[in-house]
């Protein structure tokens, strides 16, 4: 089963708007954190955004925003005043078991290719 | 925020001949280091997690003495592809954690890349 899925392959937005990128995930830990990528044509991964699963309140970093529902297990990016400059992949992921004392891998959805119409 | 290096950042060889990939934490202790390997127009998938001064963790279907993995210290891992072939052709990426437990959320860092063609 997926862990995480992203069910918008691809989605083009008008400059200046807000852009929702959706992201549901799968998993029966109680501790788990939940992480979005931005991943530009160079190929470097930037982090973005975290949302742990016993935070109250919804993550920001600026322009972005994590729309985290735990009950419906999604945790969607809210891009807001959307610019030229963040076309590029986004890639959902997710973290879990936060508790163990090793660091625990990060699994990643499919990937949503944002692209940004001037 | 943290800086994740890697070495070379492309690189062209021949069928068969072996590469190795360096990754390494500038800024940061990274007690453990993950590598990921992503095909065009893919995700990223996990090939293995290497904790420093211990043997890697290998993901299922990872070929184990295909893909060497090593993490002599808490900066440093590398990843050398032996007897690469066309096939192996990918974007190879490189993760570093600080592991530290206690901090909830402890972020991965991630490297530019290397991009591998096998003629």
């Amino acid at each position: 089963a997926q862990k995480i899925t992203q069910t918008q392959p691809g989605m083009f937005v008008q400059e200046k708007e807000a852009v929702t990128l959706d992201c549901t995930y799968d998993t029966s830990d109680p501790s788990y954190g939940l992480f979005w990528y931005k991943q530009p044509s160079s190929g470097e991964m930037i982090f973005l955004i975290y949302q742990g699963s016993y935070d109250q309140q919804n993550a920001t970093e600026g322009r972005y925003s994590l729309n985290f529902q735990k009950a419906r297990k999604s945790a969607n990016l809210v891009i807001s005043a959307s610019q030229l400059g963040d076309s590029a992949m986004y890639f959902c992921a997710m973290r879990e078991g936060l508790l163990d004392s090793s660091a625990s891998k990060i699994i990643f959805g499919s990937g949503t290719r944002l692209s940004i119409r001037p | 925020g943290a800086v994740v290096s890697q070495h070379p950042s492309r690189v062209i060889c021949k069928s068969g001949t072996s590469v190795k990939i360096e990754c390494r934490s500038l800024d940061f202790q990274a007690t453990t280091m993950f590598w990921y390997r992503q095909f065009p127009k893919q995700s990223l998938m996990l090939m293995a997690t290497s904790n420093e001064g211990s043997k890697a963790t290998y993901e299922q279907g990872v070929e184990k003495d295909k893909f060497l993995i090593n993490h002599a210290s808490l900066t440093l891992s590398t990843l050398t592809v032996t007897s690469a072939h066309p096939e192996d052709s990918s974007f190879y990426i490189c993760s570093a954690s600080a592991g530290r437990r206690w901090l909830v959320g402890d972020t991965q860092y991630f490297g530019p890349g290397t991009r591998l063609t096998v003629l």
